[in-house]
């Protein structure tokens, strides 16, 4: 059975760099895509980013400027970069197995976040 | 940009009564980049439905899913203690490619 298991500071300063990273067990990181999502303090849930076991990414428009999301396939991980945090940054950081399958002629069927971590708590303090 | 708009914000019920939630989406989306996530407070949320109607390994049969174009519903046929909770519906785009989380319903006991 799959697990997923953020690990990082949980403390960042302002204007520092936000890095977090996601452990991935019980299965291979190969072959899938995999996303980073938070949920700042009382509310929703926010899509920061996802990458696919070769390296690609697809940003949030409303943070591409600062997001930098890398995989590493030989320690089953990948992991979250936030550049000049403030305030506003402070939220429960989740990683998430993205299912997805693409058939010919490029037909995505989506078959949402089916594996999630716990979570873990990042406050933007000085 | 889709943007998803949940309603309504809360639904007040009792166990047993029946939960239909809402989730409009602002331009047409594939009914194969719908999905539906339940989320309990301090846990990470909980893949339900995807594809619309499809439900997830392991979901009751009393969530279901429906809906095409813009317009999309998560059912739950009678409410159990366990199923209160916030419920968020969530779209695939292609093009461009991103993903979007609604903004939630929350199903409270009446």
């Amino acid at each position: 059975q799959v697990q997923l298991q953020e690990s990082g500071p949980g403390l960042v300063k302002p204007s520092e760099t936000l890095s977090l990273t996601c452990t991935v067990s019980g299965g291979s990181i190969s072959s899938y895509y995999w996303s980073w999502i938070r949920q700042p303090p009382g509310k929703g849930l926010e899509w920061i980013g996802y990458i696919y076991y070769s390296g690609s990414t697809n940003y949030n428009p409303s943070l591409k400027s600062r997001v930098t999301i890398s995989v590493d396939t030989s320690k089953n991980q990948f992991s979250l970069k936030l550049s000049s945090v403030t305030a506003a940054d402070t939220a429960v950081y989740y990683c998430a197995r993205d299912r997805r399958d693409t058939y010919v002629g490029g037909y995505v069927y989506y078959y949402g976040m089916d594996v999630w971590g716990q979570g873990t708590t990042v406050t933007v303090s000085s | 940009e889709i943007v998803l708009t949940q309603s309504p914000g809360t639904l007040s019920l009792s166990p047993g009564e029946r939960a239909t939630l809402s989730c409009r989406a602002s331009q047409s989306v594939s009914s194969s980049y719908l999905a539906w996530y339940q989320q309990k407070p301090g846990q990470a949320p909980r893949l339900l439905i995807y594809g619309a109607s499809s439900r997830a390994t392991g979901i009751p049969d009393r969530f279901s899913g429906s809906g095409s174009g813009t317009d999309f519903t998560l059912t739950i046929s009678r409410l159990e203690p366990e199923d209160f909770a916030v419920y968020y519906c969530q779209q695939y785009g292609s093009s461009p490619p991103g993903l979007t989380f609604g903004g939630g319903t929350k199903v409270e006991i009446k």
